[in-house]
């Protein structure tokens, strides 16, 4: 099976501006979750989405959205960007069903960084 | 929310030594905890996972602990490799679908 696959795998932005990444999960995986990779904040959780819903969402500004397709792949944007949002975007996928945490896979990333 | 703590934060060990790395979770609901291992510019891969019926699960040279009472979990590495070099991640889940990460071992395995 083919793994996680996340585009773009690089960015550069600029202060105020918007960004979507992408993210396409195992096939047969319809649980997608998004995190941020920082050095000084490690690993931190944004949101969750499971046959287009978000069943959970960590502690990031609104300015953080994401959505899900009816194919599982999903999207993450970031509006109104700040230097602090400069980070690896990772996400993953997972079987996920409901009330039981599956393993998550990781896909490589998208690299944003924001001047 | 949950939050996890992961000890030490680098570790640096002989090749042929054991590695061993420990986390504590906050949250007693808390009931799956899963080790990544993510190499320098490379994605994080599960390596081992424990759920909270189970108190030892081992994979070669890896195995991980769990004490519930305590709320830590471990993870140990035997005759380590140079391959074993990279950054290890502690988690812990309830039923939320969200994984809440420790803040990362180095290890580095001196030749």
């Amino acid at each position: 099976k083919a793994g996680v696959t996340q585009t773009p795998r690089y960015l550069i932005k600029t202060r105020g501006q918007q960004v979507t990444l992408s993210c396409s999960p195992i096939s047969g995986h319809r649980s997608v979750s998004w995190y941020q990779q920082t050095p000084g904040q490690g690993l931190q959780f944004l949101f969750e989405y499971f046959s287009e819903t978000q069943r959970n969402k960590g502690n990031f500004p609104g300015r953080f959205s994401g959505r899900q397709f009816s194919n599982s792949r999903s999207e993450m944007n970031v509006s109104t960007l700040e230097l602090g949002d400069s980070a690896l975007y990772l996400c993953a996928s997972s079987l996920n069903r409901q009330g039981w945490q599956e393993t998550q896979y990781f896909g490589p990333g998208t690299r944003l960084l924001v001047l | 929310g949950e939050n996890v703590e992961q000890h030490p934060s680098t570790l640096s060990v002989q090749e042929g030594d054991s590695a061993v790395i420990k986390c504590t979770y906050s949250d007693s609901a808390s009931n799956y905890f899963p080790w990544y291992k993510q190499e320098l510019g490379k994605r994080p891969q599960l390596i081992i996972d424990i759920r909270s019926n189970v108190g030892e699960k081992k994979d070669q040279r890896i195995a991980v602990t769990l004490n519930k009472t305590a709320k830590h979990f471990s993870l140990h590495i035997t005759e380590t490799q140079p391959e074993d070099s990279a950054v290890y991640f502690c988690a812990a889940s309830k039923e939320d679908y969200k994984l809440s990460f420790g803040a990362g071992t180095t290890v580095t395995v001196r030749a």
